[in-house]
C-alpha cells in the first residue's frame, strides 16, 4: 500500500537553531514529492522535487530527494518565529492526486 | 494568489441534515479535489474531478458526493451528515500539467452537532 510518514510530528526548538524535517515515501508510481506549509489556513506550496539528489532552495529553506532510499528532508536554517506552522510532505500520484503526510508541527520559540 | 473560492467557510448543522459546500475557481484549471482535515491525519482526499461531470472517488468518498456542472465550480454534498464528518474541507485545484502543484483554497469548517 502507498503510504507517506513523516517525523517528527512534532518540533519545538529556539529561534535561530537549524531544523531538518523527515518524509519517507513508499510509493508504487512514483511522480514527484512536494512540500508545503500551512499556518492557520490554506497549505501553500514550497518546493517540488522530481529528481534524486538535486537540492531546490528557497530563502532559508532547502529540500531534497533520495530516491534510492525513497524519502526526502526540508531543512530550515536560522529559525524564525514565522516559521512556525505544519509542514506537510505529499507525493503525486496518477491522475494529479496528492497524497499527505500526518505532517510536523513545528513551533519556534523566541 | 489562486483565484479559488470556498463557501460557506463556517457552517454548524445537526446530525441528519444534508450540507453541500461550493467550490469556485476561476483559474480554468482542468482538475478540482476536496480534502477533508483531521487531527492525526494530515489531509486526505474525499473526491476529484478531472473535467466537467468527470468525478472519482478518494481515499475517505463514505458517506459524500460530488457534482462538476460548471469548469469553476465543484460542489460537495453530505447527503446526512454525521458527527464522524466533523472537519475542515479544503478544495484544490490543478491544471494538470505535468507533476504540477495544487493550489488550495482557504478552507470550510463544518461542525456536525
Amino acid at each position: 500500500e502507498d503510504k507517506v510518514v513523516q517525523s517528527p510530528l512534532s518540533l519545538v526548538v529556539h529561534e535561530g537553531d537549524t531544523v531538518t524535517l523527515n518524509c519517507s515515501y513508499e510509493v508504487t508510481n512514483f511522480r514527484s514529492l512536494l512540500w508545503y506549509k500551512q499556518e492557520k489556513k490554506a497549505p501553500t506550496f514550497l518546493f517540488m522535487l522530481t529528481s534524486s539528489g538535486i537540492e531546490k532552495k528557497s530563502g532559508r529553506l532547502s529540500s531534497i530527494l533520495d530516491k534510492k532510499e525513497l524519502f526526502s528532508i526540508l531543512n530550515i536554517t536560522a529559525t524564525q518565529t514565522g516559521d512556525s506552522a505544519v509542514y506537510l510532505c505529499a507525493y503525486l500520484q496518477g491522475a494529479q492526486k496528492l497524497v499527505f503526510g500526518q505532517g510536523t508541527r513545528l513551533t519556534i520559540n523566541p | 494568489d489562486a483565484g479559488i473560492t470556498q463557501s460557506p467557510r463556517h457552517k454548524v448543522t445537526e446530525t441528519g441534515t444534508p450540507v453541500t459546500l461550493r467550490c469556485h475557481q476561476t483559474e480554468n484549471h482542468r482538475y478540482m479535489y476536496w480534502y477533508r482535515q483531521d487531527p492525526g491525519h494530515g489531509l486526505r482526499l474525499i473526491h476529484y474531478s478531472y473535467g466537467v461531470k468527470d468525478t472519482d472517488k478518494g481515499e475517505v468518498s463514505d458517506g459524500y458526493s460530488v457534482s462538476r456542472s460548471k469548469t469553476e465550480d465543484f460542489l460537495l454534498t453530505l447527503e446526512s451528515a454525521t458527527s464522524s464528518q466533523t472537519s475542515v474541507y479544503f478544495c484544490a485545484i490543478s491544471d494538470g500539467q505535468g507533476p504540477g502543484e495544487l493550489f488550495f483554497g482557504e478552507g470550510s469548517r463544518l461542525t456536525v452537532l
